[in-house]
């Protein structure tokens, strides 16, 4: 079974500060990873993805995830926080072997603060 | 190229009744799968379509049923509406082959509301 954790639901940081929103999954089979974005009142939109190539990942908007099997963790950062980046993220995970559902996580809510 | 589209906006239907959600899937994409988000929560797997067929499926009970058109778009429908049916119905589409499933890409969702 896979299943995936988010801790925090609320962060807040300041603008300019570091993103850091946690993710770790539980999965028997090595699983894809990816990070959602959702601004209020619209769907969801692909950050990044990772599919077992290069454990650290780069995604849009100067979001990047690392790949940490040893802690099952796939935690999104960003260095420099803006106010464009308050939205909602979720974390999925899938199978490798057949990756056709998504399982994601309860979601972040992230405040930058001006 | 144009991107997941989802029809209506927003929906209120009252208890019992029935509903049918539409989705446009991205151009090249020959898979569906919709996806619940009731409120404050992450999405929730309800099934996919692949080739017009079920190709899987969640914790979902059989009144939601699904389809998916020669032209890949596809339709949601729940039937006997209930209070908690209320949330975010959320298509994606995506490209699979040889029992693999590519990036889902997301379309703005439909806003149920069960009154």
């Amino acid at each position: 079974a896979q299943s995936v954790t988010q801790l925090g639901s609320h962060v807040s940081v300041s603008e300019g500060a570091l993103v850091l929103l946690r993710c770790n999954y539980s999965s028997s089979v090595p699983p894809y990873l990816f990070w959602y974005v959702q601004y209020p009142n619209q769907g969801l939109q692909l950050l990044l993805k990772y599919t077992s190539a290069a454990t650290l990942v780069k995604g849009i908007n100067g979001f990047e995830a690392e790949f940490k099997k040893s802690e099952t963790s796939f935690h999104l950062t960003k260095p420099s926080a803006h106010m464009s980046d308050a939205a909602e993220y979720f974390c999925a995970v899938s199978r490798m072997d057949s990756s056709y559902k998504l399982i994601f996580g309860s979601g972040t809510r992230l405040l930058v603060r001006p | 190229e144009t991107g997941v589209t989802q029809s209506p906006t927003h929906l209120i239907k009252t208890r019992g009744q029935q509903v049918t959600l539409r989705c446009s899937s991205q151009s090249g994409h020959n898979t569906v799968s919709w996806y619940q988000q009731a409120l404050g929560q992450g999405p929730q797997f309800i099934f996919q379509y692949y080739r017009e067929e079920e190709n899987g499926r969640g914790n979902f009970p059989p009144r939601f049923s699904g389809l998916q058109f020669p032209n890949y778009s596809s339709e949601l429908n729940v039937n006997a509406l209930e209070l908690d049916d209320s949330a975010l119905y959320l298509c994606a589409s995506s490209l699979s082959g040889q029992g693999v499933t590519d990036t889902q890409y997301f379309g703005p969702g439909t806003r149920l509301t069960v009154l």
